[in-house]
């Protein structure tokens, strides 16, 4: 499909360990963007990235959270060390370069359940 | 944190009934985007909105760009089951068109 793609859909995961998170942004979207989800809560802003660089980096809630995308295309977002509190559904964004009105199509998300 | 002001936070109505939900800022933006978020799935654009005054349909949907560009509101016509989700506001505003800003969402039931 077109979409953006997350994966994996779902993730449990010890305290203490690390984890990758995957998006795959739409063909052409040169804008990236990672948002936590907690259990009936809005979206809390991570981090935005304009190609591969990333300016605004002021969501991220920790040092155990990074995140880099490579080729302008896909995206990691890694947690280290992870804690409960950590879980949540974590949503992946793309657009066209964000200097210029636009619109953010989201993926499925994935959902990361630390025990 | 969150910048947008959306309400209500929930609303029960019953089947065929129109619902309105709006949001506010205390800053200028320059786009309005109308979100559905149903379980276990990413939020689905309803209505993107560019322009001050900007009045859209989708199907039963209608949502308008506030004149002030401080606030929109997003109408649905005939409520049906399916309706039932949570919905979110989101915009650009004038002075940084990097971030997309949320509102908390207004969850929506729906009672055949």
């Amino acid at each position: 499909g077109a979409g953006v793609s997350q994966s994996p859909s779902n993730k449990v995961t010890e305290k203490g360990k690390d984890v990758e998170l995957r998006c795959d942004p739409i063909s052409g979207h040169t804008a990236l963007y990672w948002y936590r989800q907690s259990l009936g809560q809005g979206l809390e802003f991570l981090i935005y990235f304009q190609g591969n660089s990333a300016p605004d980096k002021s969501g991220l809630p920790s040092d155990r959270f990074s995140a880099e995308r490579t080729g302008g295309s896909v995206s990691t977002l890694t947690i280290q060390r992870t804690q409960q509190e950590d879980s949540a559904v974590y949503l992946c964004a793309s657009s066209l370069p964000s200097w210029v009105q636009e619109t953010q199509y989201f993926g499925p998300g994935t959902r990361l359940l630390v025990l | 944190g969150q910048q947008l002001n959306q309400s209500p936070q929930s609303m029960f109505i019953q089947e065929g009934e129109d619902v309105s939900m709006n949001c506010t800022s205390s800053s200028i933006f320059n786009t309005w985007l109308w979100y559905k978020q149903d379980p276990g799935e990413g939020p689905v654009l309803l209505i993107a909105l560019y322009k001050a005054g900007e009045l859209t349909s989708n199907g039963r949907l209608t949502a308008q760009f506030g004149i002030t560009r401080k606030d929109s509101f997003l109408n649905i016509s005939a409520s049906i089951p399916s309706d039932v989700g949570i919905y979110f506001c989101a915009g650009q505003r004038m002075d940084n068109f990097n971030k997309f800003y949320f509102g908390s969402g207004t969850k929506l039931n729906v009672k055949p």
